[in-house]
Order: structure tokens, then C-alpha cells, then sequence
């Protein structure tokens, strides 16, 4: 089974700019997860999809949005760029199943898409 | 505020060593527990995971780790490493009521020597 695929895999833009990556989760998982990974901050929860619907959401600004589509692929959407907006952004899926109270799904990984604000 | 916490940031040991990687967290209730790691160069990759039953959890490439309630705390041990094992290794926590939202540790990097 092919795993999660994050595309580009790396990006260069520029202060004001805007900038769209996109993640394919593997087969069958209907959950994708959006994280920020950076040297100061580490490894931070941006949002989750499931279903196209926002389930989740992290404590990062309105620039920072995402959707889903209907076949479980996602897009995480930066406006107006900063410089602190460089980092590995990674994206997560999972079966998303609907536990309730907490999950016991597993999140798999994709390589992360390196973005570059100058 | 509510976190996880790996204490060491850095660790070095010599092939064979023994490991043990800390890691605490301070949610109450019930919690899901992961070990993930990072290779150099690679996509962050599940190690094992601790979600009920007993409490001693075994992963992949000989990991272990041990969820001790009472004291908040899911160690990640091996007892005797190799040079591949270099990478840097992520604590995270689901907190209750979270769902999805995974907390993570700092991550502890880990060079082992040949």
C-alpha cells in the first residue's frame, strides 16, 4: 500500500506571497492531520480533516487554512507569508474513525513539503 | 500549561549501550501514548504505541517502552543499540477530549557511535 505523498516536496517564496501544498493520504484513510515542524517551536498540530469537514483545529492564525476533498486528499493554504512561516510542514493520515471521546487510530506520515520564506 | 516533555535533548552512546529515552506528560484521564522516529533524511515513522492493556509495549527494531501512570511517564528503552538507530526520536501524547490532536515532546536527537 503506497503511503502518504506530499507535494512539493520542497518550495521557495517570498514575504506577502501565498502558497497551497497538497497531501495524499494512503488508501482508505479518511483522516488527514496538518503539523508545523520547526528547529524553535517543533512539531505543532495545525488542523484535521475528515470527511471535508475541519474536525480540528490548532492554535495557529487565520492564514494558515486547509480543505479536503471528496477523495480524503488535502490542501494546507498559507497567505500572506512570513518569514516565520519557513519550516517542514507534514501531513498525517489516519482511518479517522470516529472514537468519541479520544481515538486509537494511528497517524502515518508523509516526507513533509520544506517551504523557504525569504 | 498541559505539555509533554522529553529531558534530554541530546543524547550520544556507543554501540550495544543500553537506552533509555524519557518522556512525561501532564494530562490527566486517559491518554494515547506514541513513540515516533526520525531518520535522517526520512518521514517520521510510528515506533509503537500504548492506547490500553498492558502497559509494557513493544515496536519495531527491538523498542520498548513502558506507560507507568502514576507517574505520567512512557519511557522508550532498547537495550543495546546500534549505529542505525541514530535519528531523532518524538514523544507524543492524545490528550482526552483532543481526538485527533496529537501533542508532541521536543524530540530527543540520538547519535550513536560506531
Amino acid at each position: 500500500k503506497a503511503g502518504v505523498t506530499q507535494t512539493p516536496r520542497y518550495l521557495i517564496k517570498t514575504r506577502g506571497q501565498q502558497v497551497t501544498l497538497s497531501c495524499s493520504p494512503i488508501s482508505g484513510h479518511r483522516s488527514v492531520s496538518w503539523y508545523q515542524q520547526t528547529p524553535g517551536q517543533g512539531l505543532q498540530f495545525l488542523f484535521e480533516y475528515f470527511s471535508e469537514t475541519q474536525r480540528n483545529k490548532g492554535n495557529f492564525p487565520g492564514r494558515f487554512s486547509g480543505r479536503q476533498f471528496s477523495n480524503s486528499r488535502s490542501e494546507m493554504n498559507v497567505s500572506t507569508l512570513e518569514l516565520g512561516d519557513s519550516a517542514l510542514y507534514l501531513c498525517a493520515s489516519s482511518l479517522g474513525r470516529d472514537q468519541g471521546y479520544y481515538s486509537t487510530d494511528t497517524q502515518y506520515f508523509g516526507p513533509g513539503t520544506r517551504l523557504t520564506v525569504l | 500549561a498541559q505539555s509533554v516533555s522529553q529531558h534530554n535533548h541530546h543524547v550520544i552512546l556507543s554501540e550495544a549501550a543500553s537506552l533509555e529515552l524519557g518522556c512525561n506528560y501532564s494530562y490527566g484521564g486517559t491518554v494515547n501514548l506514541f513513540w515516533y522516529v526520525q531518520y535522517p533524511g526520512q518521514h517520521l515513522q510510528l515506533l509503537l504505541k500504548y492506547f490500553s492493556g498492558d502497559p509494557l509495549v513493544k515496536g519495531i527494531k527491538g523498542f520498548e517502552a513502558e506507560f507507568i501512570k502514576s507517574k505520567f511517564s512512557f519511557n522508550l528503552r532498547k537495550p543495546s543499540v546500534q549505529w542505525s538507530d541514530t535519528a531523532e526520536y518524538f514523544c507524543a501524547v492524545i490528550p482526552p477530549g483532543s481526538n485527533y490532536q496529537l501533542i508532541w515532546g521536543a524530540g530527543t536527537k540520538l547519535i550513536i557511535k560506531p
